[in-house]
């Protein structure tokens, strides 16, 4: 089955420094893809959803990079605040249409962004 | 109010005893599921629903067994609980239809076995 990995467990940065976090998968017929961002005590808010191509995506203070020929999934906050500090998860999608879809979802990324 | 609930927010039990949690959806949505948040943080999905039809059913033990009585409504029973389902178990919902469906998410319930 798919496997999601993501880089890094644990990342600390100063405010107004990027951020960088990094998912590979392995199943190429994967076909959507998500960010969520999870603060502390909180549940699960997607950020971004991204769709089988090479594109890159701009919300509001990040950009989400897809490389579906590298299979990798990419997060760039460009300008952390310390309002940016949780937990960020990838997801990845592995089928196309259809009910019940479910998600596959990275190991995590712990970001605490310093003033 | 459109969301995701889940009650209760908190459950602490003794092991081999029986809980339930419930999720209820009001974003008129089809699918639910029900995914398990480990202390690592990690997440991996249990179960999906698709109008009170088992649709995903992961390798979980015999003792989970979701139960769902409308597509708006999916619940959680553990039958006897033990130390290793002590984790956040969330309940997200999301429309079939069209691939790729944003789940949403309820804020979780934490439970902790004795």
């Amino acid at each position: 089955g798919e496997q999601v990995e993501q880089r890094p467990p644990h990342l600390s940065v100063r405010e107004g420094d990027s951020a960088v976090i990094t998912c590979t998968y392995t199943d190429p017929n994967s076909y959507y893809f998500f960010w969520y961002k999870q603060e502390p005590g909180a549940s699960l808010q997607l950020l971004m959803k991204v769709f089988s191509s090479t594109e890159i995506n701009e919300g509001q203070g990040f950009t989400v990079l897809l490389n579906k020929k590298d299979k990798r999934l990419s997060l760039n906050l460009t300008a952390a605040h310390p309002g940016d500090s949780a937990a960020y998860f990838c997801a990845v999608s592995p089928h196309y249409g259809g009910s019940g879809n479910k998600l596959i979802f990275g190991t995590g990324t712990l970001l605490s962004v310093k003033p | 109010e459109t969301a995701v609930f889940q009650t209760p927010n908190y459950h602490v039990t003794q092991v081999g005893n029986e809980v339930s949690f419930n999720c209820k959806q009001t974003l008129g949505h089809d699918t639910m599921y029900w995914y398990k948040q480990d202390s690592k943080k990690l997440l991996k999905i249990m179960f999906s629903y698709n109008n009170k039809q088992l649709i995903v059913n992961e390798t979980v033990p015999r003792r989970f067994s979701p139960q769902s009585s409308d597509k708006a409504h999916l619940n959680l029973r553990i039958k006897s609980v033990e130390p290793e389902d002590s984790a956040v178990y969330l309940c997200a919902s999301s429309q079939s239809g069209t691939g790729g469906a944003e789940q949403f998410f309820g804020p979780g319930t934490r439970l902790t076995v004795l």
